[in-house]
């Protein structure tokens, strides 16, 4: 079972609706990750959180607003997104230090907008 | 070219048969290096980690070649429930606290009775 949990499970919105997506972790990890999924296609990453700042932004459109209010928690605020965001959002977690160690996902939100 | 590349398959084989994966990865800089799988609609999950002296789990085998930046699967006695989707996922670095994961396009296999 994954240690790394993701709320909704699925979530259906409206291109003027602001939603959040949340993703939780007590492994005692210090860097979380919002990665995009498209239909057979591989993750991209989004976002990288290490000790609880924005280290990484991969040029992602403004429209989504990552969060991360503590080290175990994770958010990603979406407002005014387009059909093309419908997607799955992975979140993950990884333990950080001088070698790089494998990353832990949770099971993701599907996200539909219409 | 892309950072992390795979043959996207599909590797089609019978239950019992052996099948390799093969993946090149472009930055010399990439620090680690595993195998995740992925079901179909559901969460990448970690395979094993890859190693230059090689990684071996029950039927699965991983390599790492860093002269040439290569990195290889092997799966033996094939099951039916190794189906799936196999993601080549490079980590790298780019300060002491910060690294990222990069994913190939995964390689789809499919088991046959």
């Amino acid at each position: 079972d994954t240690e790394v949990t993701q709320t909704p499970k699925h979530l259906v919105m409206g291109m003027t609706n602001k939603k959040s997506l949340k993703c939780e972790q007590h492994m005692g990890h210090r860097a979380m990750y919002w990665y995009k999924q498209k239909a057979k296609k591989p993750p991209e990453l989004m976002f990288v959180y290490s000790y609880e700042k924005l280290s990484i932004n991969e040029s992602v459109p403004s429209r989504f607003s990552p969060e991360c209010p503590n080290s175990s928690l994770l958010n990603l605020h979406l407002h005014a997104l387009q059909p093309e965001d419908s997607a799955l959002y992975l979140c993950a977690s990884s333990q950080e230090g001088d070698r790089g160690t494998e990353a832990f996902f949770g099971q993701g939100t599907r996200l539909t907008v219409v | 070219r892309k950072e992390v590349e795979q043959d996207p398959g599909p590797f089609n084989v019978p239950e019992g048969a052996t099948v390799a994966f093969n993946c090149t990865y472009s930055n010399s800089a990439s620090q680690s290096f595993f195998w995740y799988r992925q079901d179909c609609r559901k969460e990448p999950k970690l395979l094993m980690s890859v190693y230059s002296s090689g990684n071996e789990d029950g039927r699965f085998t991983a390599q790492l070649n860093r002269a040439s930046q290569y990195i290889s699967l092997l799966i033996r006695d094939s099951k039916l429930s190794d189906s799936a989707t196999y993601l080549c996922v490079v980590t790298i670095r780019f300060s002491s606290n910060t690294g990222k994961l990069i994913f190939g396009q995964g390689t789809t296999l499919q088991v046959k009775p």
